[in-house]
Parts: C-alpha cells; sequence; structure tokens
C-alpha cells in the first residue's frame, strides 16, 4: 500500500512568519512530487512540483525534496491570511501501467494576522 | 497553468437517477484524465484514470459499472453516475494530465458537488 502522510494541523502561524509543511511517502521508487492547495469547497490548485533533490523556489513558496528519507516539504515565506488553506502533498507513483497521484490527507494551515 | 472546466458545478437529483458530468481541457490535449471523489475532510481518493480512445482503468472498489468513464476525444472526459443513491453524493473532481518537455502534471477542474436525495 503506497502511502502518503502529513500532518492534518491545524497549523497556525503569525502573518509575515515561514509557514513549513511537512510529507512523508512510502514508495522509494515515486520519482514526482506536488504541493497543491486547496481552499474549502474548492478543487486543489497546483502550487508547485519537484522532481530532484533538494530546493526548488518559485516566489514565497520553496519545496524541498529528500528522496534518501522521503520526505518532502513547503516553505511559505512571508504568510498571508490569503494563505490560509489545506495543503496538499501528492506523490507520483507508477501502478497499474499509468503514472497516478497518491495524495496525502492534507494539512490545514491557518494564518492568523 | 493549463485549464481544465467541469460541469456542472453542483447537480441535486432523486435517488436512481443517473447522472453525467463532463470535464475538458481547454488550452491543451489531455491523452490522460483522472476522475476522484473526495468526501468532507477527506481527501482525495483516485476513481480511475480515463484513457482517449481506450477502456478507462478502475481503482480496487470502484464498481466499473456505476461510475461509467468514457474519453471521447483529447479535450473531453465524461463520468456517468448510474442510479445514482444518497451514498454517492460528494465532490467530484477530475484532473488532466499536461505533459511537455521537463514536466508532467495534474490540473484540476473546478468541481462537481452532487448531492443525491
Amino acid at each position: 500500500q503506497k502511502e502518503v502522510e502529513q500532518n492534518s494541523g491545524p497549523l497556525s502561524v503569525p502573518e509575515g512568519a515561514i509557514a513549513s509543511l511537512n510529507c512523508t511517502y512510502s514508495d522509494r521508487g515515486s520519482q514526482s512530487f506536488f504541493w497543491y492547495r486547496q481552499y474549502s469547497g474548492k478543487s486543489p490548485e497546483l502550487i508547485m512540483f519537484i522532481y530532484s533533490n533538494g530546493d526548488k523556489e518559485d516566489g514565497r513558496f520553496t519545496a524541498q525534496l529528500n528522496k534518501a528519507s522521503q520526505y518532502v516539504s513547503l516553505l511559505i515565506r512571508d504568510s498571508q491570511p490569503s494563505d490560509s488553506a489545506t495543503y496538499l502533498c501528492a506523490v507520483g507513483v507508477f501502478s497499474g501501467g499509468y503514472n497516478k497521484l497518491i495524495f496525502g490527507a492534507g494539512t490545514r494551515l491557518a494564518v492568523h494576522p | 497553468g493549463a485549464v481544465v472546466s467541469q460541469h456542472p458545478s453542483r447537480v441535486i437529483c432523486k435517488s436512481g437517477t443517473s447522472v453525467k458530468i463532463e470535464c475538458r481541457s481547454l488550452d491543451f490535449q489531455a491523452t490522460t484524465m483522472f476522475w476522484y471523489r473526495q468526501f468532507p475532510k477527506k481527501s482525495l481518493m483516485l476513481m480511475a484514470t480515463s484513457n482517449e480512445g481506450s477502456k478507462a482503468t478502475y481503482e480496487q472498489g470502484v464498481e466499473k459499472d456505476k461510475f461509467l468513464i468514457n474519453h471521447a476525444s483529447l479535450t473531453l472526459s465524461t463520468l456517468t453516475v448510474t442510479s445514482a443513491h444518497p451514498e454517492d453524493s460528494s465532490f467530484y473532481i477530475c484532473s488532466a494530465r499536461d505533459r511537455g518537455p521537463g514536466t508532467d502534471t495534474q490540473y484540476f477542474g473546478p468541481g462537481t458537488r452532487l448531492t443525491v436525495l
């Protein structure tokens, strides 16, 4: 059973702080990793993807990947109240002849003014 | 990012009726689309993988005769929930796979909220 684990939260941070979201996965063969943001009642929105070990930065967001530890994280700098949402970690796996995404349960982030 | 539309956004129907949901990739061709279901406060659960011109591949535990999937073109996949019952009430979300140089990502449609009375 391929699994993706996330702390459900809520993770509460003050406005302007750095929010750190973590995710671990079980399939060592996974090669692609994604972070999606989901507002309540809405569908997921892609924030970032990362394929290689190390850091990848895009604006206020930084994804970090450590394949040896099977760990991927998302840092949000200068957190804003509009960042309050559920963040879903997704891992690409090859199963049944197709590349699929396995989602974690999500971490709820609350940014308070 | 790529744009995926989904229609309708909300459906309320009586038990026993069938509901058809459309998923379209608007600015790219998607040979592969995915259908997910999400219950309140739960994560997305993959129901099936839809490939243009071939039969869909269903995840374990998903009834293929109840959830009919047709991927008729490179930009359109449909999910039909047949003889819907209250337990089928959920948020159904499609995604389309966009493959390009150095990228292989899924973009989600806005979702369809189904309520079966």
